[in-house]
């Protein structure tokens, strides 16, 4: 069973501050690492998939980086805006059958203006 | 362009009842996924299907069965509905393996 841990659990955050998750994943048979963000009553979206060991991706004021050799990666978000509110989920994709993605439980930010 | 749509959005059922829940997807992906949301727990993988014809079970597929009628469409079938399946759950889908999944807007199931 693979297991994909994400810490913290939940933040809650100040409008422009900014923050970080950890994303942790089995370092051996690395395919993929992707990023989700879901919001309340909605439907989880795709901010990142990344592939490669030292991959960085931006997006906005949202970034990742991975390291598949520990097996971590890191989300950031740069001066955060209540809109930023919501649960972040990542997910690993294993080399090995049919590289099914495998969830963390999320963190959960909110961020109070 | 709906990406992917999931029907019903809300569901009660007595226990022992049976139901479908549909989704279907116009991108033309390849795999597709049956995903259950329960709280302090992530997405765990019901049921996939890798392309059209084929379907694998996933983490936890006790008590359900899946369709993959066609490349569009994949069904997932509860045929005796237990409390323990009260969850919310999302179809998803994906262009290749490397790509990311989208995900329809989930079904929230109540079993009684």
């Amino acid at each position: 069973i693979l297991n994909v841990e994400q810490s913290p659990q939940s933040l809650h955050v100040q409008e422009g501050d900014s923050t970080n998750f950890t994303c942790s994943f089995p370092s051996s048979n690395f395919y993929a690492l992707h990023w989700y963000r879901w919001e309340t009553a909605k439907s989880p979206e795709a901010l990142f998939v990344m592939t490669l060991n030292g991959d960085e991706k931006k997006k906005g004021r949202i970034s990742a980086t991975l390291n598949t050799k520990e097996g971590y990666s890191y989300l950031y978000i740069k001066g955060s805006q209540p809109e930023d509110s919501a649960t972040y989920l990542c997910a690993f994709k294993s080399n090995t059958g049919f590289q099914k993605l495998v969830f963390g439980t999320g963190t959960r930010l909110l961020v109070s203006p | 362009n709906a990406g992917v749509t999931q029907t019903p959005k809300f569901q009660v059922l007595k226990t022992g009842q049976s139901m479908t829940l549909q989704c279907a997807q116009d991108m033309n992906h390849n795999s597709m996924y049956w995903y259950r949301q329960d709280p302090g727990m992530g997405l765990r993988l019901i049921y996939y299907s890798a392309s059209e014809g084929t379907t694998d079970k996933g983490e936890v597929p006790n008590g359900y069965n899946v369709s993959r009628l066609n490349k569009r469409e994949f069904s997932l079938r509860l045929e005796s509905a237990a409390p323990s399946q009260t969850s919310v759950y999302f179809c998803a889908s994906s262009e290749r393996l490397n790509t990311e999944a989208f995900f329809g807007q989930g079904t929230r199931l109540t079993v009684v």
